[in-house]
């Protein structure tokens, strides 16, 4: 059973620029959601889809965006790009939109972007 | 606003040692908390759930505890290996949408042949 698949897996861009990263979930999975990793600031929540909505949205400027398709596949969005988006950014995927024991969240290996 | 807080930050230790690591919250109004392990360059690897109604979990050598009212969870990994080196990192989920977790800043734990 394949894993949660982030694309590019890295990336560098320069100011100004803009993004899309891509996240394909785990079969089956209708929840994905991302995160934001930098040395700084750790892991903060960005947003969460489900059955194409937004469900939550973290504290980040509109700069951030993001979708999910019908087929659950996910991307987000960052346009004017700054130094400070450098980060890897974290795809994660769930069966469900609600919680349980086995309800877990299932990371992918990141797309690492780098801003000059 | 949630925080939460890993001591300590980096851990080293001889191949075979108990060892713990600490995970502290500020807000205890939790849904659940997980402990994760992340690689270096990769993902995160979930390793426990705990449910706010739950004391602790167990899985092979790794049992996580959880005093919700202390605002505190624990991350015990009994006769640690080499190949435990990783960084754990907990996280709180404040309502049953478990996707929108606040993290710790992590534990770095290198484990000595």
């Amino acid at each position: 059973k394949a894993g949660v698949t982030q694309t590019p897996r890295y990336l560098i861009k320069t100011r100004g620029q803009q993004v899309t990263l891509s996240c394909s979930p785990i079969s089956g999975h209708r929840s994905v959601s991302w995160y934001q990793q930098t040395p700084g600031q750790g892991l903060q929540f960005l947003f969460e889809y489900f059955s194409e909505t937004q469900r939550n949205k973290g504290n980040f400027p509109g700069r951030f965006s993001g979708r999910q398709f019908s087929n659950s596949r996910s991307e987000m969005n960052v346009s004017t790009l700054e130094l400070g988006d450098s980060a890897l950014y974290l795809c994660a995927s769930r069966l469900g939109h609600l919680t349980s024991g086995a309800n877990v969240l299932t990371f992918g290996a990141g797309s690492r972007l780098t801003v000059l | 606003k949630q925080e939460v807080t890993q001591i300590p930050a980096a851990l080293s230790v001889p191949e075979g040692e108990n060892l713990v690591l600490n995970c502290s919250f500020t807000d205890s109004a939790i849904y659940n908390l997980q402990w994760f392990r992340q690689d270096p360059g990769k993902g995160l690897t979930s390793l426990l759930l705990i449910q706010s109604s739950q004391r602790e979990q167990t899985s092979g050598r790794l049992n996580a505890s959880l005093d919700k009212s202390s605002g505190r969870s624990t991350l015990y990994i009994a006769a640690s290996q080499p190949g435990d080196s990783a960084t754990y990192l907990c996280a709180v989920s404040i309502n049953n949408a478990g996707n929108m977790l606040t993290f710790g800043g992590g534990t770095r734990l290198m484990v000595k042949p």
